[in-house]
């Protein structure tokens, strides 16, 4: 039963444009999400996060909306660089981050110079 | 500061061997996680520690595998015997806690098992 679900695999954006990842829930008790960023041979890289008494954060060209009703959130980066292709996961927690991170299967993202 | 330590980063087996991946986490970290990561399932989580006390280990397959925590500056997983099924790419992971919940990964080890 995948918890959070990435529907899309695979994404290619035009350098400067705006990259849109989605990401969704199906438990209700998740109120702690982050993205993270995953280059080959290394490890995942934290990159933003977002409790569920917000339904925004922005750190620079990174943005993260949360739905809560929709059990939808998205990551935004704008403009997207050559240096933003990498494998994107969200991943929620329960109890505000204190508990275990379920993670998606992964967004592969190419930005197209 | 160094970030989490990892070894090996890459290993080769046989089918039936032992297999023990080793983690450094970062200095004042309390929580520690060992991940998988396979084509078909993404990142799962196999087992948690905080203040070296295992507290969730529900992901860990079967009782091939087992994983310890002897001080807060290391941990071990352990595959014994070794099948092909468990070839993966294995993460290790810290926090620090409080209200810090970011997770910082490691570079992973990358199994085969032949």
């Amino acid at each position: 039963d995948q918890q959070v679900k990435q529907n899309s695999p695979s994404l290619s954006v035009q350098e400067g444009r705006i990259s849109i990842l989605n990401c969704d829930y199906t438990n209700s008790m998740f109120d702690y999400f982050l993205w993270y960023k995953k280059y080959p041979a290394e490890g995942p890289t934290f990159l933003i996060s977002i409790s569920s008494i917000k339904d925004k954060n922005e750190d620079g060209r990174f943005t993260v909306f949360l739905n809560k009703s929709a059990k939808h959130l998205s990551l935004h980066i704008v403009p997207s660089q050559p240096g933003d292709s990498a494998v994107y996961f969200c991943a929620a927690s329960e109890d505000f981050g204190n508990e275990k991170l379920t993670f998606g299967t992964g967004t592969r993202l190419t930005i197209i110079p | 500061d160094a970030g989490v330590i990892q070894s090996p980063r890459h290993e080769v087996t046989e089918m039936g061997q032992e297999v023990t991946l080793r983690c450094k986490p970062i200095s004042g970290h309390n929580s520690l996680f060992w991940y998988r990561q396979t084509m078909m399932r993404g990142l799962e989580l196999l087992i948690y520690f905080n203040n070296n006390v295992p507290i969730d280990d529900s992901g860990m397959p079967e009782d091939r595998f087992s994983a310890k925590m002897p001080n807060a500056s290391f941990s071990t997983l352990k595959i014994q015997p070794s099948e092909p099924r468990d070839s993966a790419v294995y993460f290790c992971a810290s926090r620090r806690g409080g209200l810090v919940y970011e997770q910082y990964f490691g570079p992973g080890t990358r199994l085969t098992v032949t």
